[in-house]
């Protein structure tokens, strides 16, 4: 059981928006910034939000994030097949001392 | 660009010792806000972070492993290592290290920025 909670799944049809949640609590979110990250098949994960709402080098602007209280948001537009993936929310935890990440939301472009 | 490199026995019998090296390349272990993690992924399931180490030796672990993991750092070989006590089918996983940054600006921040490839360990007798 993770400590921050994301669906298991979200899908839609390309060149439209999603939006991936990612719930937590006072001694992580709330508290901490948050960031998240792509895993494409078979490969690391990779940084794709940080801080959370700046993005890499190299990431596109069509992946954007944001956070309000114990929440954060992950939110792609324009959405691709490659961006087919596992993604995951994770922040330092205050209380447990010790990184939490989200269990990770599988993308699935129609 | 900053590289990371895990290598390590890929097989582990139950209730041996893992361990496993992380070399860093194209950047120094030792510069600026940053510690060195080692996460893991089970086949078909999410990523769970082990713990991290400072360069000043400083060290925190994921509390559900209960004190079987050891993390060091040899900041001369630009390296730093994990050991995993008493393992079990349980701890078979791809172990990627990574390099997290740290700091304050307007709030704590965390967050993993180069990752290694992974290398797949497998617990079986």
């Amino acid at each position: 059981q993770s400590v921050l909670t994301q669906p298991p799944s979200v899908s839609a049809a390309p060149g439209q928006k999603v939006t991936i949640s990612c719930s937590g609590g006072s001694s992580n979110i709330g508290n901490n910034y948050v960031s998240w990250y792509q895993q494409l098949p078979g490969t690391a994960p990779r940084l794709l939000i940080y801080e959370n709402n700046k993005r890499p080098s190299g990431i596109p602007d069509r992946f954007s994030g944001s956070k309000s209280d114990t929440s954060a948001t992950l939110g792609i537009t324009g959405l691709q097949t490659g961006d087919e993936a596992d993604y995951y929310c994770g922040t330092w935890d205050s209380s447990l001392n010790a990184w939490v990440f989200g269990g990770g939301t599988k993308l699935t472009v129609l | 660009q900053v590289q990371l490199q895990e290598s390590g026995p890929g097989l582990v019998k139950p209730s041996q010792t893992l361990s496993l090296t992380c070399t860093v390349s194209s950047g120094s272990i030792s510069s600026g806000s940053y510690y060195w993690s080692w996460i893991r992924q089970p086949a078909g399931k999410g990523v769970e972070w082990i713990g991290r180490i400072y360069t000043s030796g400083s060290t925190n672990y994921n509390p559900s492993l209960k004190s079987r993991a050891t993390i060091s750092v040899d900041t001369s070989k630009s390296q730093f290592s994990l050991k995993l006590s008493s393992v079990t089918a349980a701890d078979t996983a791809v172990y990627y290290c990574a390099r997290g940054a740290s700091g304050y600006s307007s709030g704590w921040y965390n967050y993993f920025d180069f990752w290694g490839q992974g290398t797949l360990v497998t617990v079986s007798s």
